[in-house]
């Protein structure tokens, strides 16, 4: 069964520091997105990507951030200046359709800023 | 800003004894997802809702989406401890392209 992957499982990081996040989502999906949650709470969204830009975005989603498809395969997250509260769970997820394809989510990286 | 939540935050059950969650978002919703998380997981889709007044069933789950298309609600019936996760619905506004989350409600069944 197809899958969307997420690289790396975990990651440590010094606040200021960058961070890249990686996903591949499935091969055949057009819609794109990053997601975080923060341990035990709820899952946020964060930006939404189609046809090599950014379609939606919340106010979580600042200057910070930014996000790229760098070739046919990958999406990446990249945090620019990274901040405690950045440490979270990021889930990369693809889908078929907008507004009413089901969502698919990779395993999440798992992001831990010191 | 729009705010879906769930009620109840945590739930304990019994074993074989029935559990609901339910979830209402502060505006219209043009459709609704339920998603199954887990511990240490990732979200995982059970089931969209587009009508109003809907209502699905998987197996023992039974999925409905409220008249006013405002709440909708995840009974599952004879719970068992694969159950065990967290429910999230997602909302999907009229006039938006992303799904809001609820808050969720963690589910535990006690053998």
């Amino acid at each position: 069964e197809p899958e969307v992957t997420q690289t790396p499982s975990h990651q440590v990081t010094q606040m200021g520091q960058e961070v890249i996040l990686r996903c591949v989502p499935i091969s055949n999906h057009l819609y794109f997105y990053w997601y975080r949650q923060i341990l035990g709470q709820k899952v946020e969204f964060l930006v939404s990507f189609y046809n090599n830009e950014i379609s939606e975005k919340s106010e979580i989603f600042d200057d910070q951030f930014s996000v790229e498809r760098p070739d046919g395969s990958n999406f990446t997250l990249k945090i620019r200046s990274t901040k405690l509260e950045d440490s979270a769970m990021y889930f990369c997820a693809s889908s078929e359709m907008l507004n009413t394809g089901e969502l698919f989510f990779g395993e999440g990286s798992r992001l831990t800023v010191l | 800003g729009q705010q879906v939540m769930q009620i109840p935050q945590y739930q304990h059950v019994q074993e074989g004894e029935d559990f609901t969650t339910y979830c209402n978002s502060s505006t219209t919703l043009s459709n609704i997802q339920w998603y199954k998380q887990r511990p240490g997981g990732h979200p995982v889709f059970l089931i969209q809702l587009v009508k109003s007044g809907e209502v699905k069933k998987q197996k023992r789950l039974t999925f409905q989406f409220g008249e006013a298309k405002k709440n909708s609600s995840l009974h599952i019936t004879a719970t068992q401890t694969t159950d065990v996760g967290t429910y999230f619905c997602a909302g999907l506004l009229n006039t938006g392209n992303q799904f809001y989350f609820g808050t969720g409600t963690s589910l535990t069944v006690i053998p």
